[in-house]
């Protein structure tokens, strides 16, 4: 089974500094990965996703992300974030099992990190 | 444009209390999910359908029971509520490698 491990669960930044939010993953197979965010009282929202290829992706709000496989990690970077940025960020992994096998897209998500950014 | 959405947006059941909660999505998507969100814990899959008419268990799926009659529509049922179910539960559809749509939530408080 696959897990996700989100290292920090408070960060807080002041604005216009960079920030990084970590996750690391642990899976015995290739997987998707995603990034989500959620504002208060609202549901999850798409930030970024890995599926193939380039190994950094980039989202939506100037957010990246970069896949490092040898260190089963995704980290969530953005060089300077702003006031509106403040919100719950979850990392989450999907297995995938080739073209032949589903997970039928089951996310495993880690327990979240709350971004805090200061004027 | 409606998305993913969940009726009720809340609710305070007694213990020993049954409920449904509904998510409807009109996106034509085949894969649906129930997830609750606790403090501290992320979340976790409570029960998922691939299709109308199927349905499968989650992570955590003890006292709750789902049906999918029809594709645009998953529902949630709680039997007879417990406070340990009290939390925010979140539907989402969604295709595998595409990520979910969620829906805004439902914050049931069991008492």
């Amino acid at each position: 089974a696959q897990s996700v491990t989100q290292l920090d669960s408070q960060v807080p930044v002041f604005e216009e500094a960079p920030v990084e939010l970590r996750c690391n993953y642990s899976s015995s197979v290739s997987v998707y990965l995603f990034w989500y965010v959620q504002y208060p009282n609202q549901g999850l929202q798409l930030l970024l996703k890995y599926l193939s290829g380039s190994t950094l992706v980039k989202g939506i709000n100037g957010f990246e992300a970069e896949f490092n496989k040898s260190q089963t990690s995704f980290h969530l970077r953005k060089p300077s974030v702003h006031i509106s940025d403040t919100a719950e960020y979850f990392c989450a992994v999907s297995v995938y099992l080739g073209p032949g096998g589903t997970s039928y897209g089951k996310l495993t998500f880690g327990q979240g990190t709350i971004l805090t950014v200061h004027p | 444009n409606a998305g993913v959405t969940q009726t009720p947006k809340f609710r305070v059941l007694k213990t020993g209390q049954s409920m449904t909660l509904l998510c409807a999505q009109d996106m034509n998507h085949e894969y649906m999910y129930w997830y609750r969100q606790d403090p501290g814990m992320g979340l976790r899959l409570i029960h998922y359908s691939v299709g109308e008419g199927t349905t499968a268990k989650g992570e955590v799926p003890d006292g709750y029971n789902v049906s999918r009659l029809k594709k645009q529509n998953f529902l949630l049922g709680l039997e007879s509520a417990a406070p340990s179910q009290t939390s925010v539960y979140f539907c989402a559809s969604g295709r595998r490698a595409d990520g979910y749509t969620f829906g805004s939530g439902t914050r049931l408080t069991v008492v």
